[in-house]
């Protein structure tokens, strides 16, 4: 099994833009949660799904938005880029909704300019 | 608020010394805690979670609620421990995250 994977692993965007990241899951996991590491602090809660439905948001504005396929693989959406979305973006799944061991990918680094 | 927080965001100790990370934590109810690491250009992975109490590559730590405290001990250093140490609280969902401890084991 190859873990968590995100794509892209890099990515470059203009203010303004709007950006898609996406994630799969270890197989056979239902759960995947989406956080934001900006440097020097520990990872921010954006969202979690669990069997494609939001079971949890954090303190993040209207710009940030996502969804889970049938597969379990997700997307994050973050809409009118602003220079302080510059950061790393973590994707975890895990087994089911309640289970908190968490297995994360590599993340992907977004800056934006 | 719930809240994490590692004091120190660098840790510095020479090899066969103890170590002792610190995290201190704000919840109302039972606490979930975990430590996390990230070695070197890999990803995060779960190191323990206070529920299991297990010793994973000779670290442990004790939730003593009446410090509000889930410090990471080990008593003898090895270079390979050398990493980025994260502690969280899981609450409503979400894993709430301290800022980190990069420990750095010198020879």
């Amino acid at each position: 099994d190859a873990g968590v994977t995100q794509s892209p692993t890099h990515l470059i965007k203009t203010r303004g833009q709007h950006v898609t990241l996406r994630c799969s899951p270890i197989s056979g996991h239902k759960s995947v949660s989406w956080y934001q590491q900006v440097l020097g602090q520990g990872p921010q809660f954006i969202f979690q799904y669990y069997e494609k439905e939001e079971r949890g948001r954090g303190n993040f504005p209207d710009r940030f938005s996502a969804r889970q396929f049938p597969n379990y693989s997700s997307e994050l959406n973050v809409n009118a880029l602003l220079l302080g979305d510059s950061a790393l973006y973590l994707c975890a799944s895990s087994l089911g909704q309640w289970n908190t061991e968490a297995f994360f990918g590599q993340g992907t680094r977004l800056t934006v300019v | 608020a719930q809240r994490v927080t590692q004091p120190e965001k660098l840790l510095s100790v020479f090899k066969g010394a103890p170590v002792e990370l610190k995290c201190n934590y704000s919840y109302s109810g039972s606490p979930e805690l975990f430590w996390y690491v990230q070695y070197s250009r890999q990803r995060l992975q779960l190191l323990l979670r206070h529920i299991s109490r297990e010793s994973i590559k000779g670290f442990t730590a004790d939730l003593n609620k009446g410090e509000t405290s889930f410090h990471l001990k080990k008593p003898f250093a090895q270079e390979e421990d050398s990493a980025m140490y994260y502690c969280a609280l899981y609450s409503n969902y979400q894993l709430i995250w301290g800022a980190g401890t990069k420990l750095i084991i010198k020879p």
